[in-house]
């Protein structure tokens, strides 16, 4: 199986801050890596696909990029709403897996 | 738009069997253009994927979970359906449903139920 790593595992921010989150795949896996938000009590909410396509609905502050192995997700101005968990899940090969998540609490 | 709903015991005894359906309405598990997806998290853990299946009845499945378990569609009550067998402590963990559109860039989950948490204890 590809292992995916997130760092950090937490970080704490400001509303209006920049906040950039990265995955790492044990492998290279081109594009094909999906970003998730969580928050506590819910279901993840696909946010990201294939690095840097935007699913429907998503506020543009959120942005992904990377290739091969390494991959970011980037807010560029934090908002209320966007505590929470995020997930990184690479979908290159069969068994998709996930990252361990990084959440992103209040300052 | 699509909505998902999980349903099953929250409580199942070790060694049993763990069933789940997950109800699909606003959509139709017969659409050629998803499969549908169970994962997993644990308490406080992170998301694994538990496997899909496809309305035609093919499946696929994690290899860490293929020796235990079972994913089928009722196409007729739109529904799909886990049942993982032999269970531990280990499983214990919120089940969720979710949708996968076939698409070129692999599996992703657009839709997911809200999930149901699952208690193994005797």
């Amino acid at each position: 199986d590809i292992q995916m790593t997130q760092s950090p595992s937490s970080l704490s921010a400001s509303v209006g801050d920049r906040v950039t989150i990265t995955c790492r795949a044990s492998q290279t896996i081109s594009t094909y890596l999906n970003w998730y938000q969580q928050k506590p009590g819910k279901a993840p909410k696909l946010l990201i696909f294939n690095a840097s396509g935007f699913q429907g609905g998503v506020p543009p502050r959120f942005s992904g990029g990377g290739s091969g192995t390494d991959f970011t997700l980037t807010i560029s101005s934090l908002q209320p709403e966007d505590f929470a968990t995020y997930y990184c899940q690479q979908s290159y090969t069969s068994p998709p897996t996930f990252g361990g998540g990084t959440k992103v609490e209040i300052k | 738009q699509v909505q998902l709903q999980e349903s099953g015991p929250g409580l199942v005894k070790p060694s049993e069997t763990l069933p789940l359906t997950c109800t699909v309405s606003g959509g139709s598990v017969s659409s050629g253009s998803y499969y549908w997806s169970w994962i997993r998290q644990p308490p406080g853990k992170g998301l694994e994927w538990i496997g899909y299946i496809y309305y035609t009845g093919s499946t696929n499945y994690n290899p860490s979970l293929k020796s235990r378990v079972t994913i089928s569609v009722d196409t007729s009550k739109n529904q799909f359906s886990l049942r993982l067998n032999s269970v531990t402590a280990a499983d214990t963990a919120v089940y969720y449903c979710a949708r996968d559109p076939i698409q070129r860039y692999g599996d992703s989950f657009d839709s997911w139920g809200q999930g149901t948490l699952v208690t193994v204890s005797s």
